[in-house]
């Protein structure tokens, strides 16, 4: 059973560009986690999604940033017009149930974003 | 969510033992102890997860203070492999759509030879 797969795992976008950042959950698993990792810092939550649902955006900013879910294929974040304040590692995590129920999630390797 | 405080760091020697504790003085009735940990370079990875009894599993085991304000994660025989950040976060599954692991700055455990 293949982990949860990011990719690509280094992207280097111009500012103004745009960042698509992908996530295949684990199989059986349809809750997705978004999280981002400036660096030395720690892991800030973006967003929660299930299939074709967006749960919970609240770490989302405002503008700019989106996700999805869609019934068929990986998760995707997406960074439009990115500037340098976006280069930092962004996690994604699957989960068989809502987390934190008595389960636990699993992280991707991540993909670093390099805005120059 | 209730709040942990964790050290900042801590220090140990391989194959020694390693306890990294957690401080959760306003933990509620159904919150869960998390442990996370996160690798140089790599997203984090599960570690143990308890309620209100100690907890063995064959990465660490987890002891928890009988009023369940502190907890304690113990690695038996520290590896350079175990060098990471360790994180001790707290959530109570029956919070409505609040469904998320809130990370915060854990306790970065060095490993020497």
């Amino acid at each position: 059973n293949a982990g949860v797969m990011q990719n690509p795992r280094h992207l280097v976008r111009r500012r103004g560009q745009e960042a698509r950042l992908r996530c295949s959950p684990m199989k059986g698993h349809s809750h997705v986690y978004w999280y981002r990792q400036l660096p030395e810092e720690g892991l800030k939550f973006m967003v929660y999604l299930q299939k074709e649902n967006i749960i919970d955006e609240s770490g989302m900013p405002k503008e700019r940033f989106s996700a999805e879910f869609p019934k068929e294929g990986p998760s995707i974040l997406r960074i439009q017009q990115v500037v340098r304040g976006d280069s930092a590692a962004y996690f994604c995590a699957s989960a068989r149930d809502r987390v934190p129920m008595n389960t636990e999630a699993f992280f991707g390797q991540g993909t670093r974003l390099t805005v120059v | 969510d209730a709040k942990t405080t964790q050290p900042n760091s801590m220090e140990s020697n391989e194959e020694e033992p390693v306890h990294l504790p957690c401080n959760h003085s306003t933990i509620s009735g159904t919150d869960y102890i998390h442990w996370y940990r996160q690798l140089p370079s790599q997203g984090p990875e599960y570690v143990i997860h308890g309620l209100t009894s100690n907890v063995n599993n064959r990465m660490a085991s987890l002891a928890i203070a009988e009023d369940r304000k502190s907890s304690t994660l113990i690695l038996h025989r520290a590896t350079l492999r175990d060098a990471a950040v360790y994180y001790c976060i707290l959530r109570d599954p029956l919070t409505g759509t609040a469904s998320k692991l809130t990370f915060g700055t854990g306790t970065r455990l060095q490993v020497t030879l």
